[in-house]
């Protein structure tokens, strides 16, 4: 069974540039979460869904971040004008609701870095 | 707002010896706690996992403890070896799906 897919793997930009980052979850798995972790911290959530439905945004910051999950599989998170304070690695996770336990398994991540 | 405190830091131990990670939380709705393992340049990948019903649960060398009552958690690794070497988070979910990681300890087993 492939795993959570995450591209590209590495992107590095100069503030203001956008970028786009690309998701592809276990199949079958209806919940989608995007996380932020920085450099030698824990992941932070910043927007999660329900098939193609959003149910919590509140940490995503929504002036420059957006994530779309329009046929309820495969997800694009996008920043529009970086800024050096986005320098994190951005992980995608997915699971399946209805299990006993919500286990989520995550991708490899892509590796911001703005300049 | 941190949900759940975890420490040490980093932590070093020699190989064949016992590992002790902690963590500590304040939300009374929290009812799965997981473990994760993460290796560089990989994402976070589940170790070991604890209900809220249960205060121990063991899978090989790795035994998670639950105190619901002090709201602490314990991941204790046994003979610990090179290839644990990795940074652990500990997290906390409740039934809103949503999982709130630690700060995690980055773990290092000498031989």
């Amino acid at each position: 069974e492939a795993g959570v897919t995450q591209s590209p793997r590495y992107a590095v930009l100069q503030e203001g540039q956008a970028v786009s980052f690309w998701c592809d979850p276990i199949s079958g798995h209806d919940t989608l979460y995007w996380y932020q972790q920085p450099r030698d911290q824990g992941p932070q959530l910043l927007v999660y869904f329900r098939d193609e439905a959003v149910i919590d945004n509140s940490q995503l910051p929504s002036d420059r971040f957006s994530a779309v999950r329009p046929k309820g599989t495969n997800s694009t998170l996008k920043i529009q004008s970086a800024k050096q304070g986005d320098t994190a690695t951005y992980l995608c996770a997915s699971s399946f609701a209805g299990g006993s336990q919500n286990t989520l398994y995550f991708g490899a991540g892509t590796r911001l870095s703005v300049l | 707002q941190q949900q759940v405190r975890q420490s040490p830091q980093s932590l070093t131990v020699w190989e064949g010896g016992t590992t002790v990670l902690t963590c500590s939380y304040e939300d009374s709705t929290f009812n799965y706690f997981p473990w994760y393992q993460q290796f560089p340049g990989e994402g976070p990948a589940l170790l070991i996992s604890i209900l809220s019903v249960s205060d121990k649960k063991e899978d090989g060398r790795f035994t998670t403890f639950f105190n619901k009552r002090e709201k602490k958690l314990s991941l204790h690794i046994i003979d610990s070896q090179p290839g644990d070497s990795a940074t652990y988070f500990c997290a906390a979910m409740s039934n809103y799906n949503v999982l709130y990681f630690g700060s995690g300890t980055k773990l290092t087993v000498e031989p």
